[in-house]
């Protein structure tokens, strides 16, 4: 089975501070692995992912996200928040060895809304 | 631009009738989705699609019906609208085939429903 997992609901930082959004997974094979951001009213636009080789990957906006294999984990960071980047941010993961007619599905987790106050 | 255009932001319907909701995406992509989005439980799947008329249930397939008679269209039928369907819908599409692309899904602005 494929999972997804944030554990916070909400982050709370301040400009100019760095931020970390976690997110751990579950799969039986080697992970494909993404985030997704989600501004207010609208939908979700694709941020960033990590398919093979240097752990960490850097996205758009200036996020950049970590994969830990021991850990399980692919956090997504910002050395320097802005206030732009409060939205409702989403973890999924795909397994590699999907085949057939489940090839193309995402798994997601719960979403973390993160707040950067001024 | 790439685009995933959902037929309509709002809408609001009663207990029983038929609703559909409509999305195109000009990409050619082969994958087409259907989730839906509530406050604390993230984004659910209802239904996918990997080809044209080929479809596949998500986690919450009930009371929920799909139609893809082309590859730019996916439509999501509530048969007989239920309050509990209140809720965001999202269509998304992506490319198919084994590859890390197939997991970049570009998503529509969401028709939020609500049922009365």
């Amino acid at each position: 089975a494929q999972s997804v997992a944030q554990p916070e609901d909400q982050v709370n930082v301040a400009e100019g501070n760095p931020l970390t959004v976690k997110c751990t997974y579950s799969v039986s094979g080697n992970p494909y692995l993404f985030w997704y951001v989600q501004y207010p009213n609208r939908g979700l636009q694709f941020l960033l992912k990590y398919i093979t080789g240097d752990n960490l990957v850097k996205g758009s906006y200036g996020f950049e996200a970590e994969f830990n294999k021991s850990q399980t984990s692919f956090h997504l960071k910002k050395p320097s928040a802005l206030v732009s980047d409060s939205a409702l941010y989403f973890c999924a993961v795909r397994d590699k060895a999907s085949r057939g007619s489940t090839l193309g599905r995402l798994y997601f987790g719960r979403g973390t809304q993160l707040t950067v106050w001024p | 631009d790439v685009k995933v255009t959902q037929s309509s932001r709002y809408l609001v319907k009663r207990t029983g009738e038929k609703v559909f909701l409509e999305c195109v995406q000009d990409m050619d992509h082969e994958n087409m989705f259907w989730y839906r989005q509530d406050p604390g439980l993230g984004l659910r799947l209802i239904y996918f699609s990997y080809d044209v008329k080929m479809k596949e249930k998500g986690d919450i397939p009930e009371g929920y019906s799909v139609s893809r008679e082309k590859k730019e269209r996916f439509s999501l039928i509530l048969e007989s609208a239920s309050t509990n369907q209140t809720s965001m819908y999202l269509c998304a599409s992506s490319l198919g085939g084994p590859g890390g692309r197939a997991g970049e899904l570009f998503f529509g602005e969401g028709s939020r429903l609500t049922v009365l």
